[in-house]
């Protein structure tokens, strides 16, 4: 199947300070990205949806200032949690949508496991 | 609106017993069904899907699923457990095949593979 690379897969900071998560389609364009939460013992929630140029849309309840989404190209979507907060600790996962092999699929990334300390 | 169900958020099975995780949904259109597999700390899996095009379906790791409208289910099986089976299992719905829409997912199902 295709590849989604998540990047870091691990990332500690500092409360008040900003952390950027990269998704990146390595062998297809990914039209559509998606950005998920999973807290500890859940389900995946979705936060947004992002197509390439144009501004994510967020689900309810989601603060689009304090997630900032950016889909600049067909291969890269980065997620920058602002000012993060130990509440923000959590797993974030992306998923890029695009054809492959003349269909439309998504694809998850590994995943990012967000501690604020 | 599309919704699924996963009963049980544990299940423990000895190796080589089969392997049974539920999934009901609800969908107010013909649905698209996924299960996904996640390790730890990693991200998901897909295991298979269900497009409409047989009702059972057969994945990965020698897992199927059998879709059953007049139930509403979509239950995972494996005939024999391997201890790397051990791991989440989601089920999922969508209202597209490739499941690049809006995926809504269950709250997961644990299987534990006991030696």
């Amino acid at each position: 199947g295709a590849v989604v690379s998540q990047h870091p897969s691990r990332v500690i900071c500092k409360s008040g300070t900003s952390v950027k998560i990269e998704c990146r389609s390595l062998d297809f364009q990914a039209t559509t990205m998606f950005w998920y939460r999973q807290f500890p013992k859940q389900s995946l929630m979705l936060m947004a949806t992002s197509n390439e140029g144009s501004k994510a849309t967020y689900e309810q309840g989601v603060e689009k200032d304090k997630f900032l989404i950016n889909h600049a190209s067909l291969t890269l979507s980065t997620l920058t949690v602002t000012s993060a907060h130990p509440e923000d600790s959590s797993f974030y996962i992306c998923s890029a949508s695009g054809v492959v092999r003349g269909n439309t699929e998504a694809f998850f990334g590994q995943g990012t496991r967000l501690t604020v300390v | 609106a599309q919704s699924v169900t996963q009963l049980g958020s544990h299940v423990s099975v000895s190796e080589g017993a089969l392997v049974l995780l539920r999934c009901n949904y609800s969908s107010s259109v013909p649905p698209y069904l996924f299960w996904y597999v996640q390790y730890p700390n990693q991200g998901l899996q897909l295991l298979l899907k269900y497009t409409s095009a047989a009702t059972l379906v057969k994945g990965i790791n020698g897992f199927e699923a059998e879709f059953k409208k007049s139930e509403t289910s979509f239950h995972l099986t494996k005939p024999s457990a391997h201890m790397s089976d051990a791991a989440e299992y989601f089920c999922a719905v969508s209202a597209n095949p490739g499941g690049y829409q809006k995926v809504t997912f269950g709250t997961g199902t644990k299987l534990q593979v006991i030696p």
